[in-house]
């Protein structure tokens, strides 16, 4: 079964870029959709998109794209999300969930989770 | 986009009552509904997938149904590591979206 793990916590200044990266152990790497989603202080849950190592591509919600890239690396097993244009709302917990993943339209639900990284954006 | 929307949002139960949490579905989601269990400062932990279908490893005392755009969480009788936040999510369609969650406390 595959789990992950993740970077540690970051402290960037507004404008500036932070990469995170979740490692993964265990399981086919590229059966899985490494999912990102962020949690800000006090609030609740959102998906900001998946990288996708079968197809060395990525789905980015809207609202980030152009801020974000999501990719994986099969030699290493590890997923990345480099988020730009830091601003204090970017202040959150940072997790990699994975998703099983066989093609477009695959339905399939958030598995395992790595522990999160905090990011704290703050001049 | 699929909003969600999750209620109470916050609940006090004793240990050893019947929890019952509520989901609502904008639109259609057949059974691609998940819920998840959150304790402060860790990451959410995957209770049910398929609407109804138990994760490996999660006691039977959790169980999900649907009915329709609505879905429910039951906790059959609470113990205090059951004490925490608990989301649903939809995975019918891109963006992924989450109900808002329901904090459940001591009584």
């Amino acid at each position: 079964q595959v789990q992950l793990v993740q970077s540690g916590a970051e402290v960037r200044k507004p404008g500036s870029t932070v990469k995170v990266s979740c490692k993964a152990s265990g399981g086919t790497f590229k059966r899985y959709a490494f999912n990102w989603l962020r949690q800000a202080p006090g609030q609740g849950l959102e998906w900001m998109g998946r990288g996708i190592p079968a197809f060395g591509s990525g789905n980015y919600v809207q609202k980030f794209q152009g801020r974000v890239s999501l990719t994986t690396d099969e030699s290493t097993t590890t997923a990345y999300m480099e988020l730009s244009g830091l601003t204090s709302e970017d202040t959150a917990i940072y997790f990699c969930a994975t998703s099983l993943y066989w093609g477009s339209g695959t339905r399939s639900a958030l598995d395992l989770w790595g522990q999160g990284t905090a990011v704290i954006v703050s001049s | 986009d699929i909003q969600m929307t999750q209620s109470p949002s916050s609940l006090s139960a004793s240990v050893g009552a019947r929890v019952t949490i509520s989901c609502r579905a904008s639109q259609d989601i057949s059974y691609d509904l998940a819920w998840f269990q959150q304790k402060p400062g860790k990451a959410p932990k995957s209770l049910i997938y398929g609407a109804t279908s138990l994760q490996s490893g999660v006691p039977s005392k959790f169980s999900g149904s649907r009915s329709g755009t609505d879905f429910t969480l039951t906790i059959s009788s609470l113990q205090p590591e059951d004490f925490a936040t608990y989301y649903c999510q939809q995975y019918h369609s891109d963006p992924l979206t989450f109900g808002q969650g329901t904090k459940v406390e001591i009584k």
